[in-house]
């Protein structure tokens, strides 16, 4: 099944420990990116790739990285995690060509104590 | 900078009425316009997508359609069911020249309530 998935799905933290939420997609798709839920401000990317070893900041990129090591997993590194990235986040991939079409993880929540 | 607005932000409606939901942009040079279902806390799911240079997608009870020059955005969905309460996002993607990473602009959202 075509599918992007995240772990965890739910994770408390407390502040300053580091921190990686995996994403994978079996799409073979180039772009992939990283977007926050927030009530109020909606959903805001924070990071995307355009392929292997290729990424860039998206709207929201303080206080995270990422990598691309592989085509299929692109995850989330939050070295020094704090409370107001306590937030939904949602890992997506599109092939990036002909619809761009995007497809999403299930989201995970993350609380930072 | 493009934004997107989706109005009303709730909307309750009893079974079997047809839902009207609404999306403007305020840059017309979009690639495609996505529309999304998002259950509590839970993940996005990918409803129908319209190219720009279409003018509507069908699929089952959804419609979309989508006026490009206006910069409006339209779904709806027949025969509402209780299965049908959710909050509905519009997303955006400018032209790829245009926005880098596939970047998506959301829209704040639509809740519906369909009461049986």
């Amino acid at each position: 099944e075509a599918q992007v998935t995240q772990n965890p799905r739910y994770l408390i933290t407390v502040t300053g420990k580091k921190l990686t939420v995996t994403c994978s997609q079996n799409m073979n798709h180039e772009y992939m990116s990283w977007y926050r839920q927030d009530p109020g401000l909606g959903l805001r990317q924070i990071y995307y790739s355009m392929n292997v070893e290729v990424t860039d900041k998206g709207d929201v990129p303080e206080g995270y990285k990422v990598s691309r090591k592989e085509k299929r997993n692109f995850p989330l590194i939050l070295e020094s995690p704090s409370p107001n990235q306590t937030s939904l986040y949602f890992c997506a991939s599109s092939p990036g060509k002909i619809t761009y079409e995007q497809y999403f993880g299930p989201g995970t929540r993350l609380t930072v104590t | 900078k493009q934004e997107v607005t989706q109005i009303p932000a709730a909307l309750s409606v009893p079974e079997g009425e047809n839902l009207v939901l609404n999306c403007s942009f305020t840059d017309s040079a979009i690639y495609n316009l996505q529309w999304f279902r998002q259950d509590p806390g839970k993940g996005l799911t990918s409803l129908l997508l319209i190219q720009s240079s279409q003018r509507e997608q069908t699929s089952g009870r959804l419609n979309a359609s989508l006026d490009k020059s206006s910069g409006r955005s339209t779904l709806y969905i027949a025969a509402s069911q209780p299965g049908d309460s959710a909050t509905y996002l519009c997303a955006v993607i400018l032209t790829p020249l245009r926005a880098a990473g596939n970047k998506l602009t959301f829209g704040g959202g639509t809740r519906v309530l369909v009461k049986p």
